[in-house]
């Protein structure tokens, strides 16, 4: 158990619709990552979030939101959901900000399925 | 931009025989390395990680994995697979500065009796 939480488990919804994604990071770390797990795209860097505020953006659509709130917990907002959205979804947190090899902690991911 | 390649996607090995995946990677200044591995239906847990200092790493469950900047590698290696090392390895690379980590495809490894 790596200490980062992620809820729900298993999303099933379908084109069209939004969902919110959430993660609570370690205790402690101040840093939230969000990654994207596709069969095609492989393991992708979306977002990180820094006390609250935006440090670095991947690959993340337009249609993809985050935050991350006072608590440090960060939710991940993705809408107007498409079929191949269909992906795991990881949320990672890591002490500071990574730019010195902090080591990234991952949940246990959301699958999300578009139909 | 830094970037991670697996070559090999998938390697089966006996039980009790020793396994390596290798893992090169690109990038203009000293990375910062990373084996992830990640077991079905489950998130990815870090079995070493490599800063700087000693270019042999040691972690859990046995693995070590050998940095190597002229040859731009960081192969993971264990000398004795168990039944439960079945699962995918992730190589990933982060640097200073970079917040994110990018990884390779993947290479699932299969144990047989």
């Amino acid at each position: 158990d790596s200490g980062v939480t992620q809820t729900p488990k298993h999303l099933i919804t379908a084109t069209g619709q939004r969902v919110t994604l959430r993660c609570s990071p370690r205790s402690g770390d101040l840093s939230v990552y969000w990654y994207q797990q596709s069969l095609d795209q492989g393991l992708q860097f979306l977002i990180q979030y820094y006390n609250g505020e935006e440090r670095a953006k991947g690959n993340i659509l337009e249609r993809f939101s985050a935050q991350q709130f006072p608590d440090l917990h960060s939710e991940l907002n993705l809408s107007s959901l498409e079929l191949g959205d269909s992906a795991l979804y990881f949320c990672a947190s890591s002490v500071g900000i990574s730019d010195r090899g902090d080591e990234q902690f991952f949940g246990p991911g959301t699958r999300l399925t578009v139909l | 931009a830094q970037s991670v390649t697996q070559p090999d996607i998938h390697i089966t090995v006996s039980e009790g025989a020793s396994l390596e995946l290798r893992c090169n990677y690109s990038y203009g200044a000293t990375p910062y390395l990373f084996w992830y591995v990640q077991s079905p239906g489950q998130g990815l847990q870090l079995l070493l990680k490599y800063f700087s200092g000693d270019t042999l790493v040691q972690g859990i469950k046995g693995f070590e994995a050998e940095f190597k900047r002229s040859q731009s590698s960081f192969n993971l290696r264990k000398p004795s697979v168990h039944w439960s090392d079945a699962a995918e390895y992730f190589c990933a690379v982060g640097a200073f500065n970079d917040y994110k980590l990018s990884f390779g495809a993947g290479t699932t490894v299969t144990v047989r009796a």
